[in-house]
């Protein structure tokens, strides 16, 4: 069973315009979620957090919102640039008293146009 | 370099072989993970050391895998009588303890492919 989804694998952007990414999770004893940037060749980069008890954590370009009663959040990034390009993946924390194993989505390509 | 380091960061070998993988955590970090990734797939998680302590080992990790951290420094993941299977992206990551231990980082990887 997939706990957390992420249903575009690939999503192409202009240049200077918002990325959202989006991401769904089953599982609602989720304490933290985090979202991760890959470049090809390189591990995952972390990238922001959000805690379940918050809805909205801002950092710079990037925004991750947090719906906990949808089970859904999202990466806004803005404005797009080219070096954004990249494999984003989003994951939870099961508890926060555990062993912090990481629960990953399949990621989502996103690709910036010039 | 500070960060995680992963040693082979390729490996091409024959069904059947043995094979060892070796990590470098960031060197302040008492926590260690493996996760093994496929294609077009998310990390799965393996297997967690805190210092030394093996803690947890995920039902994927079959008796044929088997990983250490002697000293709670640098870890080895070693594969048994490999199979086609096998063939992967191997990830370790680091992190600290507490809340900030959520934020874990990874090293390059090792590509593991299985003929």
């Amino acid at each position: 069973d997939q706990q957390v989804k992420q249903n575009s694998p690939s999503l192409s952007v202009q240049e200077g315009r918002i990325s959202i990414l989006n991401c769904d999770y089953t599982n609602s004893m989720f304490d933290y979620f985090l979202w991760y940037k890959k470049y090809p060749a390189e591990g995952p980069t972390f990238l922001i957090s959000i805690s379940s008890i918050k809805d909205k954590n801002e950092d710079g370009r990037f925004t991750v919102f947090l719906n906990k009663s949808a089970k859904h959040l999202s990466l806004h990034i803005v404005p797009s640039q080219p070096g954004d390009s990249a494999v984003y993946f989003c994951a939870a924390v099961p508890r926060l008293d555990s062993n912090y194993q990481l629960i990953w989505g399949a990621g989502t390509k996103l690709i910036i146009k010039p | 370099d500070t960060g995680v380091s992963q040693d082979p960061r390729h490996k091409i070998t024959k069904r059947g072989q043995n094979v060892t993988f070796r990590c470098d955590p960031i060197s302040e970090h008492n926590r260690l993970y493996w996760y093994r990734q496929t294609l077009g797939q998310g990390p799965e998680f393996l297997t967690y050391f805190q210092n030394e302590a093996q803690l947890e080992k995920s039902r994927l990790l079959s008796d044929r895998f088997s990983a250490e951290r002697p000293k709670g420094s640098f870890s080895t993941l070693e594969i048994q009588r490999t199979e086609q299977g096998d063939s992967a992206m191997y990830l370790c990551a680091s992190s600290t303890t507490g809340l900030a231990g959520n934020e874990q980082f990874f090293g390059p990887g090792t590509r593991l492919t299985v003929l």
